[in-house]
């Protein structure tokens, strides 16, 4: 299975930029890097995705590092909406079914 | 709401017991996914179909099987139940058979094995 390691959890306040690290030292060429997030009691949500290049969308950023072996979703302002359970996920290049969540990082949003 | 529900939303039942979670996906998605949420576990890949085809396999006990109905609604049969198997269980599904950009998931059923 292909790994990553994140922090069990971090702590922001509300309205500053929130920085969640992902390591994946085992990543391989083709492998996508996916993020998601669960809030509590409801199933997980797909945050946002990318292979190479940092990508935006309107929830969040993705900055892959230039050897992938690591990546960071930037959360611009947090908001007590954003405390959830974020996943760093390896999507195999070779088999893009299985999606093999971690133990993610809890992120806890102070008022 | 991600437009994909799950039947029923709790469940208890005794160990030996037999139990079957259901799930429709979200309008034209093909592709229908289980994941198994435990405490200890973490969230793990259980089986995905797409089409009524089985198409891809995780960490899915011999004790469990899915299926994929011709009106792409799935079921979920976990058999000779173990107080092990007490965990939420989350469907997703997506448009294609692969995964390109995002599954959606079900708010989940939880299971509690007594």
């Amino acid at each position: 299975d292909a790994k990553t390691t994140q922090p069990n959890s971090m702590e922001s306040n509300e309205e500053e930029p929130v920085h969640l690290p992902c390591n994946h030292s085992t990543i391989s060429g083709t492998d996508y890097i996916h993020w998601y997030r669960q809030l509590p009691s409801q199933g997980p949500e797909y945050v946002i995705h990318g292979l190479t290049s940092n990508v935006n969308n309107r929830m969040a950023s993705l900055a892959i590092a230039e050897d992938r072996k690591s990546s960071t979703l930037i959360l611009h302002r947090a908001t007590l909406r954003d405390a959830a359970v974020y996943y760093c996920i390896l999507r195999r290049g070779d088999n893009f079914n299985k999606f093999y969540f971690g133990s993610g990082t809890k992120l806890n949003v102070k008022p | 709401d991600s437009g994909v529900t799950q039947t029923p939303k709790h469940l208890i039942t005794a160990t030996g017991q037999r139990v079957t979670l259901r799930c429709s996906p979200r309008s034209g998605d093909l592709s229908v996914y289980w994941y198994q949420q435990s405490l200890d576990q973490g969230l793990q890949f259980l089986i995905q179909y797409y089409n009524g085809e089985e198409r891809a396999k995780g960490n899915i006990l011999e004790r469990f099987s899915a299926q994929q109905f011709p009106d792409l609604h799935s079921e979920l049969n976990l058999s000779s139940l173990e107080l092990g198997d007490s965990a939420l269980y989350f469907c997703a599904s997506s448009p294609r058979l692969v995964v390109m950009y995002e599954q959606f998931f079900g708010p989940g059923t939880r299971l509690t094995v007594l």
